[in-house]
């Protein structure tokens, strides 16, 4: 069976400063992998996604992700945090053709 | 497109009262996912439908819950009798496609309910 797990529910950076959001996945075949962010009250938005092209993906917003097969890894980057970034944000799991399972998500402050 | 609209935004009830969710997809949108968001429990699947027809409804916690399609543009989802355990906000969700490496869903703002 996938599975999601994020590590760290908390993640609290300056303004300017690298935001890092982990994420493991468990899947027994080659996986389709997301990032969501949702802000406060809002639905989720795809900030996004792995579909086995490159291993390096870049989104919306400045953030990228880094499909890691060895480390079964898809880590979620942004060199520069803006105050604007402080969401929450979802890593997600689909085995090709079925259903998104997600990660209990990771909380981003974003201090000045 | 104004995205996934979903009402009411916020539902406040008293235990044993039926609540009803609606739901309108992205026009021209062939799948439509209900999703339940808890503290405890994270976001999770509930059901979704594929041009009005539901196609897994493993995730639905019981028989008190029930989700209809009755045409492209419209979906309910129904917890009769509500029970304070129900409390959580209901997402609904909507793509083109489903399994596929274009696949992406579209979610709406959601409906917070609190069940008293």
């Amino acid at each position: 069976a996938q599975s999601v797990t994020q590590l760290g529910s908390h993640v609290s950076v300056s303004e300017g400063a690298l935001v890092l959001l982990r994420c493991n996945y468990s899947s027994s075949v080659p996986p389709y992998l997301f990032w969501y962010v949702q802000y406060p009250n809002q639905g989720l938005q795809l900030l996004l996604k792995y579909t086995s092209a490159a291993t390096l993906v870049k989104g919306i917003n400045g953030f990228e992700a880094e499909f890691k097969k060895s480390e079964t890894s898809f880590h979620l980057t942004k060199p520069s945090a803006h105050m604007s970034d402080a969401a929450e944000y979802f890593c997600a799991v689909s085995e090709r053709g079925g259903k998104l399972i997600f990660g209990q998500g990771t909380e981003l402050s974003v201090k000045p | 497109d104004a995205g996934v609209i979903q009402s009411p935004r916020h539902e406040v009830t008293e235990m044993g009262q039926e609540v009803t969710l609606r739901c309108k997809p992205i026009s021209g949108h062939d799948y439509l996912f209900w999703y339940r968001q808890t503290m405890m429990r994270g976001l999770e699947l509930l059901i979704y439908f594929n041009n009005n027809v539901p196609i897994d409804d493993s995730g639905m916690p019981e028989d008190r819950f029930s989700a209809k399609m009755p045409n492209a543009s419209f979906s309910t989802l129904k917890i009769q009798p509500s029970e304070p355990r129900d409390s959580a906000v209901y997402f609904c969700a909507s793509s083109f496609s489903f399994g596929s490496s274009t696949d992406t869903q579209y979610f709406g703002p959601g409906t917070r309910l609190t069940v008293l």
